[in-house]
């Protein structure tokens, strides 16, 4: 399967100020990256779909204005969360789609906002 | 709503007895599923799908059996190894649109114990 990296893997923030992941897909060309959210012993939650080239689809509830996405190039997309909250503390991670329906996820980057 | 169910939040089996995860799903539109691996702060990892045209799957260790009537499909790992403990989580594709977007079940932790 495809192999993705995130970068960072874990940062803290203070509330007010933005943090930006990067998700990139090193043996593959995607152009379409997911993004998720997972709470603690939560599912994950798909927050929106990054297209190569074009605007973002954000899921039903998710601030597009809060939650900045880029999808510039074929291998890397990112994902600002703007004006942090705590309420934003989560679990971040990106996946792009498999040669068929299956998707492939990176390591995730931990966001704690204090 | 919860489209995609889990039940059951944790699975404990002995080495190299059989694990069954289960997974039920209410969206008649699904017609393609998923399973996934997960360890503590990493992303999820991608064992096994099945489409809906099929009753199963086997993969090595793993089998997943799909009863569309019934809308269940269950996960078989045969032996069950201490090294695939972790959480496992069902994910379900609908057919439309040019994204394959997954929903995801809140996830069983399965335990095995040497």
């Amino acid at each position: 399967g495809a192999v993705v990296s995130q970068h960072p893997s874990r940062v803290i923030c203070k509330s007010g100020t933005s943090v930006k992941i990067e998700c990139r897909s090193l043996d593959f060309q995607a152009t379409t990256m997911f993004w998720y959210r997972q709470f603690p012993k939560q599912s994950l939650m798909l927050m929106a779909t990054s297209n190569e080239g074009s605007k973002a689809t954000y899921e039903q509830g998710v601030e597009k204005d809060k939650f900045l996405i880029n999808h510039a190039s074929l291998t890397l997309s990112t994902l600002t969360v703007t004006s942090a909250h705590p309420e934003d503390s989560s679990f971040y991670i990106c996946a792009t789609s498999g040669s068929l329906r299956e998707q492939y996820f990176g390591p995730g980057t931990r966001l704690t906002v204090t | 709503d919860q489209q995609v169910k889990q039940n059951s939040p944790s699975l404990s089996v002995q080495e190299g007895r059989i694990s069954i995860l289960n997974c039920d799903y209410t969206n008649s539109m699904f017609d393609y599923f998923l399973w996934y691996k997960k360890y503590p702060a990493e992303g999820p990892t991608f064992l096994i799908s099945i489409s809906s045209i099929k009753d199963k799957n086997e993969d090595g260790r793993f089998t997943v059996f799909l009863n569309k009537s019934a809308k269940h499909l269950s996960l078989h790992i045969v032996p069950s190894q201490p090294g695939d403990s972790a959480v496992y989580f069902c994910a379900a594709s609908a057919r439309g649109g040019s994204n394959y977007k997954l929903t995801f079940g809140k996830g069983t932790l399965l335990t095995v114990n040497p």
